[in-house]
């Protein structure tokens, strides 16, 4: 692993389903986020973690929950999606510098 | 509210130079960030700029007035893998980056 790691690529996913993507990171960052990317919208925060053990709600986290069990794991669920939830969901760490955030390849989630 | 703006899409030419502006208004500020998102990829950091001037790193140039809440990003010798979308991101007071939408940028030969 270098960096952040997100599984799955892509899935699709039928209304109502439980889903969880996952995201691991190996550069001993303190801070994650979760952000959804939707065409002309930008990222939108989800949720974040300044620290193990502590998660704090971003911009949109209706429909969405997380955990911070350890530094290196964020993972992000969906208890019962809906189609809105369909977007393209990036994770991110950062160590507080101006070195920016280091995001993970994405995940394509299509609910129908 | 917070509040990042960037022109939607721009388009230049091969060899050429683009600017890239982008104006914010926002709780505080801990510094601006630009990065740079190819077509289905990651965003991926290009710079940071936290003091008034200009940041100049290889053909990348970026620029900061925080009196006028305004920055730019500027690309020099341009080729056609710059064809990306550029983000623009604020840091606000407690340290969370809010984003603007991104600007489109197409590079014809």
């Amino acid at each position: 692993i270098a960096g952040i790691t997100q599984a799955p690529t892509s899935q699709i996913l039928a209304a109502g389903r439980r889903m969880t993507l996952r995201c691991t990171q190996d550069m001993r960052h303190n801070a994650m986020y979760w952000y959804r990317q939707d065409l002309g919208l930008g990222l939108r925060l989800i949720h974040y973690s300044n620290t193990a053990g502590t998660t704090g709600k971003g911009e949109v986290p209706d429909g969405y929950s997380v955990s911070r069990a350890n530094t290196d794991d964020f993972p992000l669920t969906l208890a019962s999606a809906v189609p809105s939830q369909t977007s393209v969901y990036f994770c991110a760490s950062s160590d507080g510098t101006g070195d920016g955030y280091t995001f993970g390849s994405g995940t394509r989630l299509t609910v129908v | 509210g917070q509040n990042i703006d960037q022109p939607t899409e721009m388009t230049a030419t091969e060899g050429a130079i683009v600017q890239i502006n982008c104006t914010y208004q926002t709780s505080g500020f801990n510094g601006l960030f630009w990065y740079q998102q190819h077509a289905g990829e990651a965003p991926t950091f290009l710079s940071y700029n936290v003091l008034d001037g200009l940041e100049e790193k290889g053909r990348f140039s970026s620029f900061l007035s925080r009196s006028k809440g305004y920055s730019y990003l500027l690309l020099k010798e341009l080729q056609m893998k710059d064809s990306a979308s550029y983000l623009c991101a604020v840091l606000d007071s407690n340290y969370q980056l809010i984003w603007g939408a991104g600007t489109k940028l197409i590079i014809k030969p």
